[in-house]
């Protein structure tokens, strides 16, 4: 099974300061088809998770531009460029590319200072 | 608009079963993959099982291989999870999920397995 592995696993930022999560995988997760599959999501207290970024650097409809995703291989980024409270909750990368199983890191935790 | 509604979660005796439905709505259900994802209680995500367009391919994560099983009507746009001999480690709140890339999530429904 892919291993994926997030840091830090708690970010505490300051409102408008940018942040920035780390995920590595176990494997490469380049696919066959040359293309890269690793999403993340974020999840609010109480809420069904969401996607806002697939294939490492797609953003999803509707997910503001002040995320980013980078990477490539095994080592992939997600960056928020000025936080702002709504983005408070965990964020989880997940790959569908090595499976079955589709594996999760362990989530990050972002709050406000 | 994408909706995945679940129902059927509650409260179950360790070595008991429920089975989890997933009605869909506004996208051509047959044409997707379609999975099952959960949550247990202040944990990770993690990935339970999906089923292909047809049917004709299952796969589930191994700690439910034998005892879970995952179908599909495309006639009523509706997803099942079959779940038997439950075990105090399957409660979670069971999410129903559109494709493998997991792009639209139910809001999903608790499974509690307690004694």
């Amino acid at each position: 099974d892919v291993v994926m592995t997030q840091s830090p696993l708690s970010l505490p930022v300051t409102l408008g300061q940018p942040a920035s999560i780390s995920c590595r995988s176990s494997q490469s997760l380049v696919d066959s088809d040359g293309k890269t599959y690793l999403n993340w999501f974020h999840q609010r207290p109480g809420q069904s998770p969401r996607r806002l970024i697939y294939k490492v650097s797609n953003r999803d409809s509707g997910v503001p531009d002040r995320f980013s995703g980078s990477g490539s291989g095994t080592d992939f980024t997600l960056k928020i460029s000025r936080v702002e409270a709504e983005d408070v909750g965990v964020y989880y990368c997940m790959q569908p590319t090595l499976w079955p199983p589709i594996t999760f890191g362990q989530g990050t935790r972002l709050e406000i200072k | 608009d994408v909706q995945l509604v679940e129902s059927g979660g509650g409260l179950v005796r360790p070595g008991g079963s429920l089975r989890l439905s997933c009605a869909a709505s506004g996208f051509n259900f047959s044409t997707y993959w379609m999975s099952w994802f959960r949550q247990a209680p202040g944990k990770g995500l993690e990935w339970v099982a999906n089923i292909k367009q047809d049917g004709s391919e299952k796969n589930y994560v191994n700690s439910v291989k034998g005892r879970f099983t995952l179908s599909r009507d495309n006639a009523k746009n509706s997803l099942y999870l079959q779940m038997n001999s439950l075990r105090v480690d399957d409660s979670a709140v069971y999410y129903c999920v559109r494709e493998i890339a997991a792009r639209w999530w139910g809001q999903g429904t608790l499974v509690t397995v307690s004694s």
